[in-house]
């Protein structure tokens, strides 16, 4: 899983497994929620994202899961493939506010 | 079309030097960030312009200012760089700063010595 200032948890998974990347955030007023991915010597890139009045968010092979009682956040990803591997980092906001919290991210290897 | 553009990309400083980190949008975007990524520590946001002719501090400003040119372009200043400044910089610009995702470039890499 994924806290934020804590050490990089590392998951590593089969290509073609599912993958399921944890993250808990703190702040009880966010009511937005993102996920970026970010490959090596890259800027992170957006992934997909969740308002607070959702509970289930899917993309392409992504889906995005908040639980609002437990503050926490999940990315799951389909048939994770070698291009999949990267850091990934949750992001929380809240309405009329500017500035974004990241989690410390977690660290994605696929193995061939 | 080239998004969200910074240079340098690398950087080496001695302590003391100064220098300006440069970003440029071409996405028509009013509000625009600096953030730095350390190992474990994810991203900290350091400033922020809301829109043309705004800034704001974020967590971590000391030791930086920034001017924002004009819509297009947001400089972030290191006046006397220090070996605590040594980090990956990130510009990011946003379309609307009510929840909206972030659009990043690709990172000023800066060693202070």
């Amino acid at each position: 899983g994924e806290s934020v200032g804590l050490h990089l948890p590392t998951l590593s998974v089969q290509e073609g497994d599912n993958s399921i990347i944890n993250c808990a955030y703190s702040n009880s007023a966010s009511d937005y929620f993102i996920w970026y991915k970010q490959e090596s010597g890259k800027g992170p890139q957006f992934i997909i994202d969740i308002r607070s009045n959702m509970d289930k968010r899917q993309g392409q092979r992504v889906t995005v899961l908040l639980n609002k009682t437990v503050k926490h956040l999940s990315l799951q990803i389909a048939a994770t493939q070698p291009g999949d591997s990267a850091v990934y980092f949750c992001a929380e906001s809240h309405t009329g506010g500017f500035k974004t919290i990241f989690g410390a991210g977690t660290r994605l290897f696929v193995k061939a | 079309n080239a998004g969200v553009t910074q240079t340098p990309k690398f950087q080496v400083l001695k302590t003391g030097q100064s220098m300006t980190l440069q970003c440029a949008q071409d996405m028509n975007h009013n509000s625009m960030y600096w953030y730095r990524q350390d190992p474990g520590m994810g991203l900290r946001l350091i400033y922020y312009s809301a829109s043309e002719g705004t800034t704001d501090k974020g967590e971590v400003p000391n030791g930086y200012n920034v001017s924002r040119l004009n819509k297009r372009e947001f400089s972030l200043r290191l006046e006397s760089a220090a070996p605590s400044q040594t980090s990956v910089y990130f510009c990011a610009t946003q379309t609307d700063p009510t929840n909206e995702k972030l659009f990043f470039g690709s990172g000023t890499q800066l060693s202070v010595l």
